[in-house]
């Protein structure tokens, strides 16, 4: 019930591409959908996250879609570049992204984007 | 503005004995949890401190405890070590009802 299913586990794009993370869940509570990036030797870092009453949010080159319906989000990095090679964490929380909730993230994909 | 300071960053145990990990959140927040993040895995919640308690708890052992004192920082224990504890402890810290969590480079943990 708290897991969150995310894929591919891994990943290889072109320069200029577009890489495209998927994830599923099924605790119909969760309300806050954090991505996060991790490089080799440091902790995850925030990228973008989303409410379920949108359903999409662009930042820059990154973009959540949000299917709720489907409980189903991804993550799509446009113009994909090498520095982007890392990686990639889906997460739920249940309280609306403030400190009360626990993250629940998903397996990770490495993402390597090819020069 | 310094983020979340982990210490040690690296450390080396033997089964059974028992480790201390620490931080220090970022400047102006008041809430610290603890994650595992096992090698090639998501971290997992293990526990939250706020106001110096145990706010919420992951599934995880007693042998998993924590402290949190009045400057915010705080510690996580774990006693009784065994092999499959080998990790990274990340430990991330926020502000209540300001959302948005910062996680410290984590401390790795080898269990031998």
């Amino acid at each position: 019930q708290q897991q969150v299913k995310q894929s591919p586990q891994s990943l290889i794009v072109q320069k200029g591409g577009i890489s495209i993370i998927n994830c599923a869940y099924e605790n119909t509570a969760f309300d806050y959908f954090p991505w996060y990036q991790q490089f080799p030797g440091k902790g995850p870092a925030l990228l973008i996250a989303i409410r379920p009453d949108v359903s999409e949010k662009k930042e820059g080159r990154f973009t959540i879609s949000f299917n709720k319906s489907a409980k189903q989000f991804s993550l799509h990095i446009m113009d994909s570049q090498p520095g982007d090679s890392a990686t990639y964490f889906c997460a739920a929380s249940d309280a609306g992204g403030t400190s009360y909730g626990k993250l629940t993230f998903g397996q990770g994909t490495i993402l390597t984007v090819h020069p | 503005d310094a983020g979340v300071t982990q210490s040690p960053t690296h450390l080396i145990k033997t089964r059974g004995q028992q480790v201390t990990l620490r931080c220090s959140p970022k400047s102006g927040h008041d809430t610290v949890s603890w994650y595992q993040q096992a090698l090639g895995q998501g971290p997992q919640f293990i526990f939250q401190y706020y106001e110096e308690e145990e706010r919420q708890r992951g599934n995880f052992p007693d042998r998993f405890s924590g402290h949190q004192f009045p400057n915010y920082s705080s510690e996580l224990n774990v006693n009784a070590l065994l092999l499959g504890d080998s990790a990274l402890y990340l430990c991330a810290s926020s502000l209540t009802g300001a959302g948005g969590y910062t996680f410290g480079s984590g401390t790795r943990l080898t269990v031998v």
